[in-house]
């Protein structure tokens, strides 16, 4: 069975480019949650996808955005990068009804030059 | 607003010698507290959740347990395997988890 996949694991990019980090939840989830971690810092909630529609949304800037596909996987989405973008992007899934535990993938690391 | 304060932020122990970990929370009605574990590189591992103070949860050398402020992640006789990032973190509304910064234990043989 597998679990949450993310792609790619390690990205560098130049202040003001636009990225795109993917994500495919584990089998039978519907659910999926993207998280920023900073170095030595716990994860920060960027915004949740269910039914291709943003769910629920964190204290992020516009620059941040995503998609849920229909089979589920998802993609985030952050234009005109600054240097504080770079982070640990975690993708989690989850199904979609009462509140089940978070499974996360291993994550994609952005740098930002 | 939410909010998830863990201490120490780090610590170092000696294997066999237990410990406990904390997480102290602020929120406006528990809705659940989660324990995760984060090895360099990985993503948060989940171990536990509790939900209503007094409850108590165990796998292996871990435990944890719930008061009406705070949660301890008791480790006991731990081995250089247990060295990793414990994150706590408050379920907040319906889906996003509040972490707080983390405990990065390292067990020395």
């Amino acid at each position: 069975d597998a679990g949450v996949t993310q792609s790619p694991t390690h990205l560098i990019k130049t202040r003001g480019q636009q990225v795109t980090l993917r994500c495919s939840p584990k089998s039978g989830h519907d659910t999926v949650s993207w998280y920023q971690q900073a170095l030595g810092q716990g994860p920060q909630f960027i915004f949740q996808y269910y039914e291709e529609e943003e769910r629920q949304r964190g204290n992020f800037p516009d620059r941040f955005s995503g998609h849920q596909f229909p089979n589920y996987s998802s993609e985030l989405n952050v234009n005109a990068l600054l240097l504080g973008d770079s982070a640990l992007y975690l993708c989690a899934s989850t199904l979609g009804g009462p509140y089940e535990k978070l499974f996360f993938g291993s994550g994609t690391q952005l740098s930002v030059l | 607003e939410d909010q998830v304060t863990q201490s120490p932020e780090a610590l170092r122990l000696q294997e066999g010698e237990s410990s406990s970990l904390n997480c102290s929370y602020t929120v406006s009605g528990l809705r659940g507290l989660f324990w995760y574990r984060q090895d360099p590189g990985k993503g948060p591992e989940f171990l536990f959740t509790l939900y209503s103070a007094g409850e108590e949860k165990e796998k292996e050398r871990l435990k944890a347990t719930l008061t009406k402020k705070e949660s301890f992640l008791h480790i006991t006789a731990p081995k250089p395997e247990d060295s990793a990032t414990y994150l706590c973190a408050v379920l907040q509304g319906a889906q996003k988890l509040v972490f707080g910064q983390g405990t990065r234990l390292t067990i020395n043989p």
